[in-house]
């Protein structure tokens, strides 16, 4: 069983710039989220899919968007890149119906962004 | 959406247990009590999560207040692999439907064992 992986783990791009990172879900896992940790900080939720639509969203704004495949892979965009979004992107993918409180999530290792 | 409150910062010898906690005076009825670790250029890994009853695991303990209002991580011998930023969070479990997965994630308690 393979785990949560991201691509790419480093990235720098320039404000203004679109950015899209990926996520391949860990086996038979069905919902994936996406987080956003600043430096110092604790994840913040940034959006979840379940079965290639949008089920749940944190206080971000439209231009960060995504999407997941058929075989649950997924991926975040970012548009209009500003400082602020330099951050660390964790995805992280679980089984079963979203919104059932009791299965545990397993995260990637991330995908370092850089906004210069 | 109900909050956490734990220490800053703890510290453990290695070999001896390690004491964790955390008060969630607002926790609603079903809300579960989620602990992750996060070590350090990784992204969060789960620990262990309970309802009402103390939980075991192979990676540690929780014991859960009658009155659910705080909890305590309990890693029964500190290694140097535990150094982590633990995070306990509390499942948003109202219903269904839209962000009911999410995690919410506070600073958490950095976790240092001496050797």
């Amino acid at each position: 069983e393979t785990g949560v992986t991201q691509s790419p783990t480093h990235l720098i791009k320039t404000r203004g710039q679109q950015v899209t990172l990926r996520c391949s879900s860990q086996s038979g896992h069905n919902t994936v989220s996406w987080y956003q940790q600043a430096l110092g900080q604790g994840p913040q939720f940034i959006f979840q899919y379940y079965r290639e639509e949008e089920n749940g969203r944190g206080n971000f704004p439209p231009r960060f968007s995504g999407l997941q495949f058929p075989n649950y892979s997924s991926e975040l965009n970012v548009n209009a890149l500003e400082l602020d979004d330099s951050a660390l992107y964790l995805c992280a993918s679980s089984s079963g119906q979203p919104n059932t409180r009791n299965t545990e999530a397993f995260f990637g290792q991330g995908t370092r962004l850089t906004v210069v | 959406d109900a909050k956490t409150t734990q220490p800053n910062s703890m510290e453990s010898n290695e070999e001896e247990p390690v004491h964790l906690p955390c008060n969630h005076s607002t926790i609603s009825g079903t809300d579960y009590i989620h602990w992750y670790r996060q070590l350090p250029s990784q992204g969060p890994e789960y620990v262990i999560h309970g309802l009402t009853s103390n939980v075991n695991n192979r990676m540690a303990s929780l014991a859960i207040a009658e009155d659910r209002k705080s909890s305590t991580l309990i890693l029964h011998r500190a290694t140097l692999r535990d150094a982590a930023v633990y995070y306990c969070i509390l499942r948003k479990g109202e219903g269904s439907g839209a962000g009911s997965y999410q995690l919410t994630f506070g600073k958490g308690t950095k976790l240092s064992v001496i050797p």
